[in-house]
């Protein structure tokens, strides 16, 4: 029973790049949230998703960042045009409902 | 907002202490999570309380929903303990800073 699942463990862009992160939530989890933490600081929320529904993206940047969890296949976030504030450690979470949490092991986004 | 604190920001302490994390929250919230994060990043849950105690191994985790405060307490630490724990409210998922433990053999 393989865990939350994020690819690219670490990913690095150049400046106005587009940065395409994808995390697959545990078995039978319809939940999944994405974290961002900068370097030295902790972690904050960015959006919440169900199957092919954003529930909550309070704590999404309102430009160049968007979220989706299709259908089918795992839940991407992707920074377009990315800067060097970017860079970050972007964790996913999933969850049958609201309850336990099971994260990701991170990717971590360089932006050169 | 939820303002989520937790004390100390900091903590060092020798192998066998008894430690003692703080969280206090601003907003009544209806549970609250306890993290774990390894100096590698990962991040594990530890915890999800709503009410009274919950014990796994030597990690106790307790929650006063009235006093919008908890406590995570590791009894008999130990070095590979060390780590940033971090609180976190449930309903909006706003985090502590964390509080980076170490501890020493």
């Amino acid at each position: 029973n393989a865990g939350v699942m994020q690819n690219p463990r670490h990913l690095v862009r150049r400046r106005g790049q587009e940065a395409r992160l994808r995390c697959s939530p545990m078995k039978g989890h319809s939940h999944v949230y994405w974290y961002r933490q900068l370097p030295e600081e902790g972690l904050k929320f960015m959006v919440y998703l169900q199957k092919e529904n954003i529930i909550d993206e309070s704590g999404m940047p309102k430009e160049r960042f968007s979220a989706e969890f299709p259908k089918e296949g795992p839940s991407i976030l992707r920074i377009q045009q990315v800067v060097r504030g970017d860079s970050a450690a972007y964790f996913c979470a999933s969850s049958k409902g609201p309850g336990e949490l099971f994260f990701g092991e991170g990717s971590r986004l360089t932006v050169l | 907002k939820n303002e989520v604190e937790q004390s100390p920001q900091n903590l060092t302490a020798q192998e066998g202490e008894f430690i003692t994390i703080n969280c206090s929250y601003s907003v009544g919230i209806s549970a609250l999570h306890w993290l774990q994060q390894h100096p590698g990043g990962g991040i594990v849950s530890l915890f999800m309380l709503s009410s009274g105690k919950k014990k796994h191994g030597r990690l106790i985790a307790t929650i006063n929903i009235q006093e919008k405060h908890s406590s995570l307490h590791i009894t008999a630490s130990h070095p590979r303990d060390s780590a940033v724990y971090i609180c976190a409210d449930t309903d909006k998922l706003i985090f502590g800073t964390g509080t980076r433990l170490q501890v020493f053999p």
